[in-house]
């Protein structure tokens, strides 16, 4: 059974940079038939996907244009885990967010992190 | 607004059938497969039909997925009280390059 934990910091001032990171157990983050998922949830925007990073011989990331000058999502072999920054936030970025694993396999999706951008 | 179209509401009575639409575009539906998530207050969505009508392992069979063209259905049969919940389509956008979602029903059992 594939289990995704998030952790970081509810609380971001605006201007700063968000981060976030997704453990993975039960799966790897190399593997050839997932792909691994940022997604946001707020009243205002809904369900809205970030982006994702995926291992098909090398490395591919594809981001969501509303957010694409401001993400990095990056994978860590190391540590089977993935990670989201977006930079630049703005009160707009208030969400819930989710990391998610799609593919063959399942779709699985973390708890959910609740992240406020305020001063 | 979002990308697939679902009606904000639905209801039903216990024991009932409930049908849920979603309604996309030759970009995304049309194209690809869809997802139905289920998420209960306070918690993450749940996938509940996948490949527009695969349930996962745990999933009852009283919830069922179809999908037409551009639009795709959820189906519960026999509507219990701990259906109440929001449930939200998915699917792979290829004109955007990215997963695109309906804005959510809210189920009602009366």
């Amino acid at each position: 059974q594939v289990q995704l934990q998030q952790s970081g910091p509810g609380l971001v001032k605006p201007s700063q940079t968000l981060s976030l990171t997704c453990a993975i157990s039960g799966d790897s983050v190399s593997s050839n038939s997932a792909a691994w998922n940022w997604i946001r949830q707020s009243p205002s925007r809904g369900l809205e996907w970030l982006g994702r990073t995926y291992y098909r011989s090398r490395w591919y990331n594809e981001y969501a244009v509303s957010v694409k000058s401001r993400i990095t999502i990056n994978p860590d072999t190391s540590k089977n885990r993935f990670s989201l920054q977006l930079n630049s936030v703005t009160p707009e970025d208030t969400a819930v967010y989710y990391c998610t694993r799609t593919g063959d396999g399942g779709d699985y999706w973390g708890q959910g992190t609740l992240v406020t951008v305020s001063s | 607004q979002s990308v697939l179209t679902q009606p904000p509401s639905a209801s039903g009575t216990p024991g009932q059938r409930v049908t849920i639409s979603c309604s996309g575009s030759s970009s995304n539906i049309g194209r690809n497969t869809v997802n139905w998530y289920q998420q209960l207050p306070g918690t993450a969505p749940k996938v509940l039909i996948y490949s527009n009508n695969q349930r996962p392992s745990g999933v009852p069979d009283r919830f069922s997925g179809s999908k037409s063209g551009t639009s795709a259905s959820l189906a519960i049969s026999g509507l219990q009280s701990e259906d109440e919940a929001d449930y939200f389509c998915a699917a792979w956008d290829d004109s955007l390059k990215g997963w695109v979602f309906g804005g959510g029903t809210k189920l009602t059992a009366l």
